[in-house]
């Protein structure tokens, strides 16, 4: 069955870096987009960041544009989220969710979702 | 940007009512339209794309219309396990951008 599993969450300091990573399993990893998407505390959802099957497309949300960075190793099965310069309104539980559909347009399976904390 | 809004914000119905949760979109995304169930600790799930189309494991008594600017998601009996946030989302053309609303909370009256 598909599994997403995040890792490497956790309480950071704002302006310093986090990177998340999302273990795939149960399905074809290189032929599927995925996402990140976040929820803040008392929020609702955010998407973060998309990348395609190959990693030659990506895009991101404006709040994290030119901050964040989405990537995958599609040997290891795994996608990546690279935080830097982090905002205390980063803070979220965020997730990796595999994309279907025409731009990989809905999110059919999802992570249980790492916690990222930014606090001084 | 296309932004999507949900009501009511609130949802109080008791088990067994049928319940009726709205999304209203700035502009028209034909049918480009998914639902969204997330329970306390939980990550989301989906239920419905293209506005009408159950996803995998979705139970019949979801059901979702609608299309242009006006969509709905119909319960058609609650079950114990239906109380939950729901979201909807929309895909934008190019560049990707993607967009939930700010969710209905359907409670236990």
């Amino acid at each position: 069955q598909v599994q997403l599993v995040e890792s490497g969450g956790g309480v950071v300091q704002p302006g310093r870096s986090l990177r998340l990573s999302c273990g795939a399993s149960g399905f074809t990893f290189s032929t599927y987009g995925f996402h990140w998407v976040r929820r803040a505390p008392g929020k609702g959802l955010e998407w973060v960041a998309v990348i395609w099957y190959d990693g030659n497309n990506r895009y991101y949300a404006d709040s994290v544009k030119g901050r964040f960075t989405v990537s995958r190793d599609n040997s290891k099965n795994t996608l990546y989220l690279q935080m830097n310069s982090l905002r205390v309104e980063d803070t979220a539980v965020y997730y990796c969710a595999r994309g279907s559909g025409i731009n990989y347009g809905y999110f059919d399976h999802w992570g249980q979702g790492s916690l990222v904390t930014v606090s001084s | 940007e296309i932004v999507l809004t949900q009501s009511p914000a609130t949802l109080s119905l008791s088990p067994g009512e049928r319940a009726t949760l709205s999304c209203r979109a700035s502009q028209s995304i034909g049918s480009y339209l998914a639902w969204y169930q997330q329970k306390p600790g939980q990550a989301p799930r989906l239920l419905i794309y293209d506005a009408s189309n159950r996803a995998t494991g979705t139970p019949a008594r979801f059901s979702g219309s609608g299309s242009g600017t006006d969509f709905t998601l119909t319960i058609s009996s609650l079950e114990p396990e239906d109380f939950a946030v729901y979201y909807c989302q929309q895909r934008g053309d190019w560049p990707p951008m993607y967009t939930f609303g700010q969710g209905t909370k359907l409670e236990i009256k």
